[in-house]
């Protein structure tokens, strides 16, 4: 079963504006990642926050997480069209290593 | 060096046919992990891999699914008599080792089943 809801399901904004995807899961956890997929294909890792940091920095990228909300939010700044992508965020259930349990997903469309 | 790959890319099949997926996993990774996608959802687990042993087959969804990883690195999904049900993109991905939390996707192979 999913972990846990993304909100929005979709969001389409313009080149150069800020995106904001939020993620709630479940149980405890070790970290919350986040993926980006093209075309239902294949996932590539976009950045990983664990449990004791509130937040993360990668580039264009910024994660946050309230773990006593059970929530994280992706901001993906200045936006460009090749942004456009399905975003995942996905925890471990507070397993050490293996099975990453992932959200419905946010669909991200950028309009140039 | 190489990424994840995954055979075959697409694979149309028949109800109640046998069909096999294969992964190869990047190099020297020890844990391996197959997940299901259905469309418009994200990412569900299926089994993983710890070398030759599978660690977690809690989200196998039944015994017409079993997954085999005989020597460590390549690892094949089997699905017997397949169902319409079963139509997804069957995802493979691959750590350096169980506590290596990210995890490398390959491309995925879309199976319809008619």
């Amino acid at each position: 079963s999913q972990q846990g809801e993304e909100d929005p399901q979709a969001l389409s904004i313009q080149e150069g504006e800020n995106a904001t995807m939020n993620c709630s899961y479940k149980t405890s956890i070790n970290n919350l990642q986040w993926y980006r997929q093209n075309s239902g294909r294949g996932l590539v890792h976009l950045i990983l926050i664990r449990s004791n940091e509130r937040e993360k920095h990668s580039g264009r990228l910024r994660v946050t997480l309230d773990t006593s909300k059970k929530s994280s939010s992706l901001l993906i700044t200045a936006s460009r069209a090749a942004d456009t992508a399905s975003y995942f965020c996905a925890t471990d259930g507070g397993n050490q290593g293996g099975k990453l349990i992932f959200g419905q997903g946010t669909e991200l469309s950028v309009k140039p | 060096g190489a990424g994840v790959s995954q055979t075959p890319s697409n694979k149309v099949t028949e109800k109640g046919k046998y069909v096999e997926l294969r992964c190869d996993p990047i190099s020297g990774h020890t844990a391996l992990y197959w997940y299901r996608q259905s469309l418009g959802q994200g990412p569900e687990f299926l089994i993983y891999f710890q070398g030759t042993g599978a660690a977690d087959d809690s989200g196998l969804p039944n015994d017409r699914f079993f997954a085999v990883r005989p020597e460590g690195s390549v690892s094949t999904l089997k699905i017997q008599r397949t169902e319409r049900g079963d139509s997804a993109v069957y995802l493979c991905a691959s750590s350096r080792d169980r506590g290596q939390e990210t995890q490398y996707f390959g491309p995925g192979t879309r199976l319809l089943v008619l």
